[in-house]
């Protein structure tokens, strides 16, 4: 596998449920990113991990956390999600948190019912 | 606060043709201007790049793009659209901020090719 890779591609889920997002970096990159991106909106920044500590957090409400527990993986962990939470979850990462290009994953399209 | 604009929505353009997205950004002092591009389905890939140096940048796919700093303006051209290049594009700027590289995004131009 080469560059960033996103499990599960699709995910459906009901508001009751608990499920995981999970991001694969093989760059030797050191920061990651989650990203939220919504029909007509523009690409939200949720989360900044560098590494492994956490140096950004949007205003994301608290039914999404995320987990890194090492360089090359980000995970973001959902519950009692919203509809309107249905998105494309993007992650992305980069040599450092400075000016570095980010490089993106595919993304997981997630419904919520 | 940085902030880009993409005014187009939508452009079409016949196989061949010329191509100009434009995208306009505000930010505090010199910003790192970025173009990705989205095919459906997919995430998102880096075209091209500018951090400092000569204004005119090229990029992948044919793709280049030009600083004008007294516009606040990046944007990118090609000037023979292909059928793949149909695709939704972004401009976005990036720079240091208390938490490092935040890149900010446009809402996108979503490309239609005609053939």
């Amino acid at each position: 596998e080469t560059g960033v890779t996103q499990t599960p591609r699709h995910l459906v889920m009901g508001m009751t449920n608990k499920k995981s997002l999970k991001c694969e970096q093989h760059l030797g990159h050191n920061a990651m990113y989650w990203y939220k991106q919504s029909a007509k909106k523009p690409l939200e920044l949720m989360f900044v991990y560098s590494l492994e500590e956490r140096v950004e957090n949007n205003s994301v409400p608290s039914r999404f956390s995320p987990e890194c527990p090492n360089s090359s993986h980000l995970f973001l962990h959902l519950h009692t999600l919203q509809p309107e939470d249905s998105a494309l979850y993007l992650c992305a990462s980069s040599q450092g948190t400075t000016t570095d290009t980010q490089y993106f994953g595919p993304g997981t399209r997630l419904t919520v019912l | 606060a940085q902030s880009v604009t993409q005014p187009d929505i939508h452009i079409t353009v016949s196989e061949g043709a010329s191509l100009e997205l434009r995208c306009n950004y505000s930010y505090g002092a010199t910003p790192y201007l970025f173009w990705y591009v989205q095919s459906p389905g997919q995430g998102l890939q880096l075209l091209l790049k500018y951090f400092s140096g000569d204004t005119l940048v090229q990029g992948i796919k044919g793709f280049e793009a030009e600083f004008k700093r007294s516009q606040s303006s990046f944007n990118l051209r090609k000037p023979s659209v292909h059928w793949s290049d149909a695709a939704e594009y972004f401009c976005a700027v990036g720079g240091l901020t208390g938490g490092g590289n935040k890149l900010t995004f446009g809402t996108g131009t979503q490309l239609k090719v005609e053939l």
